[in-house]
């Protein structure tokens, strides 16, 4: 089983809302990502929480804050956005083994589409 | 720095072969990926490359020379479904940051 599923699939939020962004994985995986893809563009990391801690945080504004309550989880919460910030959010896992030489492959969730107006 | 180049778009005919070519320049290097996206989907692992040669998985193969930065992955007897953009990745030295490539736009037609 190589599931990650996220919730929700699509998200239309006004600047001025508070809203959250779920992930969640079976997988044993002990490393977790959050992604952000515009149209037509490659994604780009965002964070990544290793062992449950925040292990890289690609300078990411602070209107966006992860959380992993626990290894099968992540959150990402969300707080007066803008409408640059619509894109695709992915969540992605992996087994987070050391790296070295090793598959240890990200699989992806399917997104949520998030709309800022 | 990190500067990962495919070609942007690539057209081929439904049953033939085609080559996607990634050429990466990177502070470290830990393995290339190769996933396959979908339009308004997430990106699917298709292959995964850390030494020099080819590794075969069906109609899909990839190919990675480490001393030239170089890797390409080789899609056989085409099908209209292949239709997707196809994503290059580098893993860091550090094993969990992977910087993507713009993705390569394969249109299969018939």
């Amino acid at each position: 089983d190589t599931e990650v599923t996220q919730t929700p699939k699509h998200l239309v939020m006004g600047m001025t809302n508070k809203k959250s962004l779920k992930c969640e994985q079976h997988m044993g995986h002990r490393a977790m990502y959050w992604y952000k893809q515009k149209a037509k563009k490659p994604p780009e990391l965002m964070f990544v929480y290793s062992y449950e801690k925040l292990s890289i945080n690609e300078s990411v504004p602070s209107r966006f804050s992860p959380e992993c309550p626990n290894s099968s989880l992540l959150n990402l919460h969300l707080h007066a956005l803008q409408p640059e910030d619509s894109a695709l959010y992915l969540c992605a896992s992996s087994q987070d083994r050391g790296g070295l030489a090793t598959t240890d492959t990200q699989y992806f969730g399917p997104g949520t589409r998030l709309t800022v107006l | 720095g990190q500067n990962i180049d495919q070609p942007t778009e690539m057209t081929a005919t439904e049953g033939a072969i085609v080559q996607i070519n990634c050429t990466y320049q990177t502070s470290g290097f830990n393995g290339l990926f190769w996933y396959q996206q979908h339009a308004g989907e997430a990106p699917t692992f298709l292959s995964y490359n850390v030494l020099d040669g080819l590794e075969e998985k069906g109609r899909f193969s990839s190919f990675l020379s480490r001393s030239k930065g170089y890797s390409y992955l080789l899609l056989k007897e085409l099908q209209m479904k292949d239709s997707a953009s196809y994503l290059c990745a580098v893993r860091d030295q550090y094993g969990n940051k992977l910087v993507f490539g713009a993705g390569t736009i394969l249109r299969v037609k018939s």
